[in-house]
């Protein structure tokens, strides 16, 4: 169990540039979330896959971003036209099984700075 | 929706007094819940989980929760803590019927002063 592992681990850009961030989770989970967290705020729920299907997103989650995990495997999570309010921590999460109570491992986290 | 509250944003305490962390939800069906810990400069970690059965769960590195069903209560408890039990603690909530994901409450930073 290496753990779920995010990259990078910081990212800083200008304001309405596009990021990318990458997830890779423990091996042979099915399932991954993506979080977000402001400071002073507990993580929020962005959307999550069982394999490749993407099967719920947040309505925090507006169309600029996307979130795909093609393979069933390593998962991207992308912003386009990056505003300042997008400016928080993103956290990767798996987890294993068909069940809701199988807990979920979480990465060290992307944290994402717009100037 | 489900919500999730932790009473208390900051807690300061000394080595070897006892620890209890408030966490109510606001959710009418079947939940799992769930306490995380985040250790300075680390990622978040299982401290314990009740999905059914003894309301009265014990986790890793002495804590304890007890869920309170009348209440839509999961505190956490430790009678003894330690200067390595400073960390953020966040208390989660999954509603069965509402797919996977995790709720999570603002979380309250304990410091623990040796």
């Amino acid at each position: 169990d290496t753990g779920v592992s995010q990259n990078p681990r910081h990212k800083i850009t200008k304001r309405g540039q596009n990021v990318t961030f990458r997830c890779d989770p423990i091996s042979e989970h099915n399932r991954l979330y993506w979080y977000r967290q402001t400071l002073g705020q507990g993580p929020e729920f962005l959307t999550y896959f069982q394999n490749e299907a993407q099967l719920e997103k947040s309505r925090l989650l507006s169309d600029r971003f996307s979130a795909e995990r093609p393979k069933g495997s390593f998962s991207t999570l992308e912003i386009q036209r990056t505003e300042q309010g997008d400016s928080a921590m993103y956290l990767c999460a798996s987890s294993f099984g068909d069940s809701s109570n199988q807990p979920q491992h979480f990465g060290d986290g992307t944290r994402l700075s717009i100037l | 929706a489900q919500s999730v509250s932790q009473h208390n944003h900051h807690v300061i305490l000394s080595e070897a007094a006892s620890l209890e962390l408030g966490c109510n939800y606001s959710y009418g069906g079947t939940v799992n819940l769930f306490w995380y810990v985040q250790y300075p400069g680390q990622h978040l970690q299982l401290l314990l989980k009740y999905f059914s059965g003894d309301p009265l769960v014990k986790g890793i590195k002495g804590f304890e929760a007890e869920f309170i069903k009348s209440k839509f209560s999961f505190n956490l408890r430790k009678p003894s803590v330690q200067w390595s039990d400073t960390a953020e603690y966040f208390c989660a909530v999954n509603a069965r019927a509402a797919g996977n994901k995790l709720t999570f409450g603002g979380g309250t930073r304990v410091l623990v002063k040796p």
